[in-house]
């Protein structure tokens, strides 16, 4: 079965540090890989998806990057963190395809102070 | 833009009790999925309906998707105190399947 991992949980970083979040999925092959953010009580706003090794779809402007190294590992970055960067990182992979499922890992609390 | 909005934003309602959640779309779909998510967790999903399915059920939950008026019912019937959670739908878009838009959900709180 798949299952796709996330960390580290929690993150408490100061404003100007840079961010790595890694993401991995197992149990699969050539999954599409997405981040998504959560603000406190909102909902998710997509910030990047790839559908391949090197893809990488950017949808909202703003001080975060992603790659894809590994056919199963997206990570998102930052060279310099802001204060508005901080609330609940989600990572998602479904398989290529128009009708299937999108499966969410457990997420990270970023907290910028 | 973004594509689902869930209405209504809070719903409180007594254990075995019906719970009935709606989202409304902007723009043309493929498909249409609904997630639950446990405070402070990740998503889970719940089900998923393609634009050309009316109705699907799954357990005690059923989602009904009207394409004409761009909007879906998510129904979780006789309710538990363990279905308090809130509730996602979320949409892809018929030129990208690839790409999905989020509402903000419906947090729903079943007393027990």
């Amino acid at each position: 079965s798949q299952t796709i991992h996330q960390w580290p949980a929690t993150l408490v970083q100061p404003v100007g540090s840079p961010l790595s979040l890694e993401c991995t999925v197992e149990g699969t092959s050539n999954p599409n890989l997405y981040w998504y953010r959560q603000a406190a009580g909102r909902g998710l706003q997509l910030l990047f998806y790839s559908v391949g090794i090197g893809q990488i779809s950017s949808e909202v402007p703003q001080n975060l990057s992603a790659s894809r190294p590994q056919d199963r590992q997206f990570i998102l970055s930052s060279k310099k963190l802001l204060l508005s960067d901080s609330g609940f990182y989600l990572c998602a992979w479904k398989t290529s395809g128009i009708s299937s499922e999108q499966y969410f890992g457990p997420g990270t609390r970023l907290t910028v102070t | 833009s973004q594509q689902g909005e869930e209405d209504p934003q809070a719903l409180s309602i007594q254990e075995g009790e019906n719970a009935t959640m709606n989202c409304s779309y902007k723009t043309s779909i493929n498909n249409l999925q609904w997630y639950r998510q446990n405070s402070g967790r990740g998503l889970v999903h719940l089900i998923l309906i393609r634009s050309n399915e009316r109705e699907k059920h799954s357990g005690r939950l059923r989602v009904t998707l009207d394409t004409s008026k761009k909007s879906s019912s998510l129904l979780i019937t006789a309710s538990r105190a363990a279905d308090t959670a809130s509730y996602f739908c979320a949409t892809d878009q018929k030129h990208n399947f690839n790409k999905f838009y989020f509402g903000s959900g419906t947090k729903l709180n079943v007393k027990p």
